[in-house]
């Protein structure tokens, strides 16, 4: 069955970065998008961008273009996010996801990767 | 970019209930537009995509409706575990964009 795997929590401060990985199985990696989409305490879901992993293809959310990059690892079928210049409000629950591709919706997702931002 | 306007933002139901959920898009979005239920702490689940297709394993209670740029998630027969909040979410052009959500609660 298909399956995302995340990496773990993790806590950094202002200015630092993150790489949070989305292991994937159980389909063929390079048939479907990875998305990733973030929830901060309180507040909704966001979508953060998504990567074409059958030609490398991204596409990011304006608010985060510059910090945000996208890679896909066909030999480990991992897609791996990386946010730069971390701020406070950058603390969030992130969340791999795979992009179904006739209408780009997300039909099986990750556990959720915890990343907290503090001085 | 696409604004997706979801209403309302939160709602009171009683098990058996039928509740509505609708969104407004800023544009016409054809059929490219999805639902998810997301409990806090667990990620979210597709129930409806392509406005109003289910996805496989999803309770045929959930029902998606609408095109163009009116869309609506019902839920017949409310059950216990449906008290969760809902969103939309668009991808029909870049940036994709969900709605604001809807908490449904007792």
């Amino acid at each position: 069955q298909v399956h995302l795997e995340q990496s773990g929590a993790e806590v950094l401060k202002p200015g630092a970065s993150v790489t949070v990985s989305c292991k994937t199985s159980g389909y063929t990696f390079n048939r479907y998008g990875i998305s990733w989409v973030r929830q901060a305490p309180g507040h909704g879901l966001e979508w953060m961008g998504w990567i074409s992993v059958y030609n490398g293809n991204t596409v990011y959310a304006d608010k985060l273009q510059g910090r945000l990059t996208l890679t896909a690892d066909t030999s480990a079928s991992t897609v791996y996010m990386e946010l730069r210049s971390l701020r406070s409000d950058d603390t969030a629950l992130y969340f791999c996801a795979r992009r179904e591709r006739r209408f780009g919706e997300s039909d099986s997702w990750g556990q959720g990767t915890h990343v907290s931002v503090s001085s | 970019d696409i604004e997706v306007t979801q209403s309302p933002s939160s709602l009171s139901a009683s098990v058996g209930d039928r509740v509505t959920i609708t969104c407004r898009a800023s544009h016409s979005i054809d059929s490219y537009v999805h639902w998810y239920q997301h409990k806090p702490g667990n990620a979210p689940k597709l129930l409806i995509y392509g406005a109003s297709h289910l996805q496989s394993g999803v309770p045929s209670r959930f029902r998606g409706d609408g095109s163009g740029t009116e869309f609506s998630l019902t839920i017949d027969n409310l059950q216990p575990e449906d008290f969760a909040t809902y969103y939309c979410q668009q991808t029909f052009r870049p940036p994709v964009s969900f709605g604001g959500g809807t908490r449904v609660d007792i």
